[in-house]
């Protein structure tokens, strides 16, 4: 089935070592987001892309980095993980033609 | 600034009981979804309303987009302890490739 997959489902890191998370998709969606979730709260919006178009929110932290080499990936590299890092990481995809995200089951990231 | 809220933040019910999640907001929005994420997973996408006025039923949810499509609500009726998770409206304005998400609702169902 067409999906959203998310790599690795848990993730654990030492403060200030390096972590990337990855998601691939097999929707061709042309947009793809990276979201930071903490507890029971909504998702925080960190970028996305519209094709090769990078749009950082303006709030998004510099130590917050992504990378889109083709349409069916795109990475979340966190440069020095702190304790307030910690949270689910979702990756989301979606097609102007088409309403609503596609979400991936997420990357648990504990920050140790 | 929020774009979007959603309210109760928290609901517990009983098993068998109705309940309604609003979602307001004093933006217009060319279409609007619902998701539920349950814990430890992304969310999932429930239904999205593009008219404005329009009623979506499915199964023991009903949804609604208000005729000025700046508000949604979502009724559950008899609800099931599968129903527990967190609720999430969002909403897509006429430009950008951006869904802006609610506060968010979090639903107990207690058996």
């Amino acid at each position: 089935d067409a999906m959203v997959i998310q790599n690795p489902r848990y993730q654990v890191t030492q403060f200030g070592k390096p972590v990337t998370l990855s998601c691939s998709q097999t929707l061709n969606h042309n947009v793809m987001y990276w979201y930071q979730q903490k507890s029971s709260q909504a998702p925080k919006l960190l970028f996305h892309y519209y094709d090769k178009d990078f749009n950082n929110e303006a709030d998004t932290p510099d130590n917050f980095q992504s990378r889109r080499p083709n349409t069916s990936f795109c990475f979340l590299d966190i440069r020095s993980p702190g304790l307030g890092d910690a949270a689910m990481y979702l990756c989301a995809t979606s097609s102007r033609t088409v309403y609503g995200y596609t979400f991936g089951s997420g990357t648990r990231l504990t920050v140790v | 600034t929020q774009l979007l809220e959603q309210s109760p933040q928290f609901l517990s019910i009983q098993e068998g009981e109705n309940l309604t999640v609003y979602c307001n907001s004093s933006s217009v929005f060319s279409s609007l979804q619902w998701y539920r994420q349950e814990p430890g997973e992304g969310p999932v996408l429930l239904v999205t309303v593009v008219t404005g006025g329009e009623v979506k039923k499915l199964k023991r949810l009903t949804f609604q987009f208000g005729d000025a499509r700046k508000d949604s609500s979502l009724h559950i009726t008899a609800a099931q302890p599968g129903d527990t998770g967190l609720y999430l409206c969002a909403g897509a304005i006429l430009t950008g490739n951006q869904f802006y998400f609610g506060t968010g609702t979090s639903l107990t169902v207690i058996p």
